[in-house]
């Protein structure tokens, strides 16, 4: 099953903070986040384990909330770089078999 | 360092022809996967593999075929491609299974006409 994200859609202007959901109905055993910029290929950012704790990357954090099967990825005091879609792929079981949800584009404005 | 390569890079190719999209990597990973991705739909998984000789299908195997017979080649194959699979083609690999990261190639954009 298909995580979903929310938003859709995000526009900053440099120095905001965003936050991206992905939610799931199924129990997770992992949530992984990738950027993506037009044209190119996602790009692995950090993952979450079943009982790990937050996770950081520069000034892009994350959370898993287990209770929820939900994680959020914080983006803070954005940066121009910041620009691209954002994916959540989660993995049930330990089955390495990743369902990725539909994005979200982040637009960073000077 | 060359990581993980997908050729070609652009197709074109009629329907009902047979295509084959390679996949190349230089890590020794463990785990191999193909995904499409179409607007609104994400990354889906195609079929994946855990080792040379062993595959099996993901999200939407239909019409698609892959074989692994060395750890570093991942082929995807069309037996007869019809539009609906025009896309773009991730191949990606990882260390292992459960719980870590996958790294992607640079894609191929495939059109059928």
């Amino acid at each position: 099953q298909q995580p979903v994200q929310s938003p859709q859609a995000v526009i900053l202007r440099e120095g905001e903070d965003a936050v991206i959901n992905c939610s799931s109905s199924k129990a997770l055993y992992s949530v992984h986040w990738y950027r993506q910029k037009h044209g190119e290929a996602p790009v692995f950012l950090m993952i979450l384990l079943k009982g790990g704790e937050q996770k950081g990357h520069e000034k892009i954090s994350a959370s898993f909330n287990e209770k929820k099967q939900q994680s959020s990825l914080y983006l803070t005091a954005s940066q121009l770089s910041y620009s691209g879609t954002y994916f959540c792929g989660t993995e049930r079981s330990n089955d390495y078999k990743l369902s990725f949800g539909a994005g979200t584009t982040v637009t960073v404005r000077a | 360092d060359a990581g993980i390569t997908q050729s070609p890079r652009y197709k074109i190719t009629e329907t009902g022809r047979q295509v084959t999209l390679m996949c190349h990597q230089t890590w020794s990973h463990s785990y191999m996967f193909w995904y499409r991705q179409d607007l609104g739909h994400g990354l889906r998984l195609i079929y994946y593999s855990a080792a040379a000789d062993i595959t099996d299908k993901g999200e939407v195997p239909d019409g698609y075929v892959v074989s692994r017979s060395k750890t570093e080649n991942f082929p995807l194959t069309l037996e007869s491609a019809t539009r609906s699979q025009t896309s773009v083609y991730f191949c990606a690999s990882s260390v292992t299974g459960g719980g870590y990261e996958q790294y992607f190639g640079p894609g191929t954009r495939l059109t059928v006409t």
